[in-house]
């Protein structure tokens, strides 16, 4: 029984590069969520998907920054000319459903490196 | 967060003691989730207490709710060096994301 899957677990890139994260959920589960991680700023929330849809993007940096979700066992969040402030371990979890109440398993999360 | 925090960065407990981890909110919420993260890994669910419970226990851990004082504790009883972690809490509402606190970073000694 696999958890949620994130690939690469590790990522250099260099500024103005382009930065493709990849987040395989828990099979059966119809929500996929991405957050961000950093010393100063813990925990962000940046989006997530119910059924594959986009639900709440409030999170994403209106710039740069973009989810998709084109089919129920893999999401992307692409950064587009990456930026040294975006270096984070990007986080993706998923849940059975979306709404209130519900476990979000996470992955171990890619660690981004912009140089 | 502003909507949840941890009230202490870090604790040091030695291994056997019992420790308290404490968290206030600023939004109404639907439940609250006690998480752990060990290094290198995601965060891993604890325990979740709903809005209409005081208390809920899982194994050593038992999480209290206060949704009048919008408080929350997690307690840890017989610690032993694995539980070695950052101890969050999300607040749970009805927009089906979660707001996770700061973190408090638990270390338990040998």
């Amino acid at each position: 029984n696999a958890g949620v899957i994130q690939t690469p677990r590790h990522k250099v890139t260099g500024k103005g590069q382009e930065a493709t994260l990849w987040c395989e959920p828990i099979s059966g589960h119809s929500a996929v969520f991405w957050y961000r991680q950093t010393i100063v700023q813990g925990l962000e929330f940046l989006t997530y998907f119910r059924n594959q849809a986009p639900i709440d993007d409030s999170g994403m940096p209106k710039e740069r920054f973009s989810a998709q979700m084109p089919n129920q066992s893999h999401s992307t969040l692409k950064i587009q000319s990456t930026q040294p402030q975006d270096s984070a371990v990007y986080l993706c979890a998923s849940s059975l459903e979306a709404g209130a109440g519900n476990t979000l398993y996470f992955g171990e999360g890619s660690r981004l490196i912009v140089v | 967060s502003q909507l949840a925090e941890e009230n202490l960065w870090a604790l040091s407990v030695h291994e056997g003691e019992s420790v308290t981890v404490n968290c206030s909110y600023k939004t109404s919420i639907t439940a609250l989730q006690w998480y752990r993260q060990k290094s290198g890994e995601g965060p891993a669910q604890l325990i979740l207490i709903r809005s209409n419970e005081r208390e809920k226990r899982n194994g050593r851990l038992r999480a209290t709710l206060d949704t009048s004082s919008q408080s929350s504790s997690l307690s840890i009883t017989a610690t032993r060096c694995e539980d070695t972690a950052v101890y969050f809490c999300a607040t749970d509402t009805n927009t089906g994301k979660l707001t996770f606190g700061d973190g408090t970073v638990l270390t338990v000694k040998p």
